[in-house]
């Protein structure tokens, strides 16, 4: 399987600022997506992220909040938007297709 | 929308004994089934994926699929301390619909 990183693993962070996380892969892949888990919760998914084209979205999800770039095969970013303390999450990348394989994550505190 | 269900636990097994886990969905146009492991402040990682009916094997880990009742199960024989962990369940389509539907996950706990 590939091996995935993600920049940063932690961040405290202000109300009304954003954070950008990146998720670095090793070998090309055909899908990335972005998911988040809140405390004590399961996995939801954020976005598939698009090579060269814009990310699709899940319901409740919007570009504004949590705008996604994926340049090349191997890399993608999150930017989580104007924070408030509901963003409070850990943040996880994961590629695929098919059988999917997720990064180490991006614990995030908003205070 | 579509579910999947697991029971949150926690299930409590002894040393040795077999874990079994279960999961039902309720979209029945999924095609693959993945079980991943995630231990406290961990990232989930894959234990095995199904997508045919009937039980797949690996190692100590054995996946079953019943397409018709909708219900995925996950068998741990010989359970150890360190299968202690939350199990999630996922159900998905392929290729450029792979994306994954999440259970809540069932808490495994395996005691000495």
């Amino acid at each position: 399987s590939a091996v995935i990183s993600q920049k940063p693993s932690r961040d405290i962070c202000q109300r009304g600022t954003s954070l950008t996380i990146q998720c670095q892969v090793d070998s090309q892949v055909t899908m990335m997506f972005w998911y988040r888990q809140q405390p004590g919760q399961s996995l939801t998914l954020i976005a598939t992220a698009n090579q060269g084209s814009e990310a699709t979205y899940e319901s409740g999800f919007v570009i504004d909040k949590f705008p996604i770039s994926r340049p090349n095969l191997t890399f993608s970013t999150l930017t989580v938007s104007n924070m408030s303390p509901e963003d409070s999450s850990i943040y996880l990348c994961s590629v695929g297709p098919d059988t999917q394989y997720f990064g180490p994550g991006t614990r995030l505190t908003v205070l | 929308q579509k579910e999947v269900e697991q029971n949150s636990g926690p299930l409590s097994v002894p040393e040795g004994a077999i874990a079994s886990l279960n999961c039902t969905y309720s979209d029945r146009g999924s095609q693959s089934f993945f079980w991943y492991r995630q231990y406290s402040g961990k990232s989930p990682e894959l234990i095995m994926f199904i997508y045919s009916n009937g039980d797949k094997e690996d190692g100590r880990f054995t996946a079953q699929l019943n397409k018709a009742s909708q219900y995925v199960s996950l068998l741990i024989r010989d359970s150890q301390p360190s299968d202690s962990a939350t199990y999630l369940c996922a159900s998905g389509g392929t290729g450029t619909a792979s994306k994954l539907t999440f259970g809540t996950g069932t808490r495994l706990q395996v005691t000495l």
